[in-house]
């Protein structure tokens, strides 16, 4: 079946550094993915849709400066967390399209900024 | 906008024991439905999903769905549960146009106990 390797599992940084999270897809390939966050306890809330070499598109309230998507390719993407607070310490998932109406996760980044 | 709400934040039952995990969803327009599960320390995986058709679909390891669109409802249950369905079971909604995009409601942790 399809997978997904995220990494790092689990990060920790001091306030005002970046952190990059990489999220591959290890046997298909994929045009659209998703990064989502989600909080203790609560849902995973969709931060933005990325589509292979175009910019991607940020839900309303997310900042496009503070969290960067590259897409360069079908099977990788990266998130890069910019300049992290500790209001950004939260757990990180990927996702890719790997069918249709269907949706592969990678196993998520934990983010604690100290 | 979609929204879903779990009602249940945690659900323990013992082991061979009937469970039920409640899902409701409000949505302006026709959606998708979907279960993922998230075993411990794993990405989130697909369980059911309802597209169309018959409103009952069911998974491979025993979990069974019913769609009911008066209620707007997507129940999840399994009539006997093993320690191994111990996990976090998410309901999320897509819309029919531009499925892809996934909106989760909170999780429920299902803890099965011998």
């Amino acid at each position: 079946g399809a997978v997904v390797s995220q990494h790092p599992s689990r990060v920790i940084c001091k306030s005002g550094t970046s952190v990059k999270i990489e999220c591959r897809s290890l046997d298909f390939q994929a045009t659209t993915m998703f990064w989502y966050r989600q909080f203790p306890k609560q849902s995973l809330m969709l931060m933005a849709t990325s589509n292979e070499g175009s910019k991607a598109t940020y839900e309303q309230g997310v900042e496009k400066d503070k969290f960067l998507i590259n897409h360069a390719s079908l099977t990788l993407s990266t998130l890069t967390v910019t300049s992290a607070h500790p209001e950004d310490s939260s757990f990180y998932i990927c996702s890719f399209v790997s069918g249709a109406n269907v949706l592969t996760f990678g196993a998520g980044s934990r983010l604690t900024v100290l | 906008a979609q929204s879903v709400t779990q009602l249940d934040s945690q659900v323990p039952v013992f082991e061979e024991a009937p469970v039920e995990l409640r899902c409701n969803y409000s949505s302006s327009v026709s959606v998708y439905l979907f279960w993922y599960v998230q075993y411990p320390n794993q990405g989130l995986q697909l369980l059911l999903k309802y597209l169309s058709g018959s409103t009952l679909v069911k998974s491979i390891n025993g979990f069974e769905a019913e769609f009911n669109k008066s209620q707007t409802s997507f129940h999840l249950r399994k009539p006997s549960v093993h320690i191994s369905d111990t996990a976090e079971y998410f309901c999320a909604v897509s819309r029919v146009q531009g499925a892809q995009k996934l909106v989760f409601g909170q999780g429920t942790r299902l803890t099965i106990n011998p």
